[in-house]
């Protein structure tokens, strides 16, 4: 059974620090998405990464994934208030022709950024 | 281009009712996936549906069920509803499952079963 792990679970943190949320899984996997959720709202799309050693960046948010370790992380730099919400990642098993149990998500990290 | 739509947005159903959720994926996109949101469980897979099949189902009680029509619109069904099943309904649609895209949630129909 496939696990996903996110550390920290909870971050209060202030303007303009720098942070990493990480996410371990325990299955190999080369497919892993961030995502990010406000209050009462849904999933929106941040990062797909597909391949070992993949990073993307996008403002002040940057994703990577090490499949031998079977970790991601999502570095946050310089963070700013509009960034709190809960950041999820996720996992894809799915194999051709064999299917997989959707996306398993780890638990989210609840991102909190103080002015 | 239209995102994903859920429909409705809030329901309230008592014990013992049944309910069905719609889901309107991104024109052009075959592949839905449903998944429950709770605070105590997180997100969970439900399953997944690909031109009009059921691919995959995730370990949910046979209460649960869904189908998915040849437009690609998917609906699910709750039977015998229980208390549990309060949660966040979120809807997923991707191209393609066999591709390596990404997939788009919709806003979620929020169930609240008294």
């Amino acid at each position: 059974e496939l696990k996903v792990e996110q550390n920290p679970l909870f971050l209060s943190m202030q303007e303009g620090k720098n942070y990493t949320i990480y996410c371990n899984y325990s299955t190999t996997s080369d497919r892993l998405y961030w995502y990010r959720q406000d209050p009462g709202k849904s999933l929106e799309s941040l990062f797909v990464l597909l391949s070992n050693g993949a990073v993307k960046q996008e403002g002040r948010l940057m994703a990577s994934l090490d499949t031998k370790a079977r970790l991601s992380t999502l570095h946050i730099t310089a963070a700013v208030h509009d960034l709190s919400a809960t950041y999820f990642c996720a996992v894809d098993m799915f194999q051709v022709g064999g299917g997989a149990d959707g996306l398993t998500f780890g638990k989210g990290t609840h991102l909190i950024i103080q002015p | 281009k239209a995102g994903v739509t859920q429909t409705p947005r809030y329901l309230i159903k008592t014990r013992g009712q049944q309910v069905t959720l719609s889901c309107s994926p991104i024109s052009g996109h075959r592949s839905v996936s449903w998944y429950q949101q709770t605070p105590g469980q997180g997100l969970q897979f439900l399953f997944e549906y690909f031109s009009e099949t059921q691919r995959n189902k995730g370990n949910f009680p046979g209460r649960f069920s869904g189908r998915q029509f040849s437009n690609s619109r998917s609906e699910m069904n709750v039977s015998t509803l229980e208390l549990g099943d309060s949660a966040l309904y979120l809807c997923a649609s991707s191209l393609l499952r066999s591709m390596n895209t990404e997939a788009f949630f919709g806003q979620g129909t929020r169930l609240t079963v008294v």
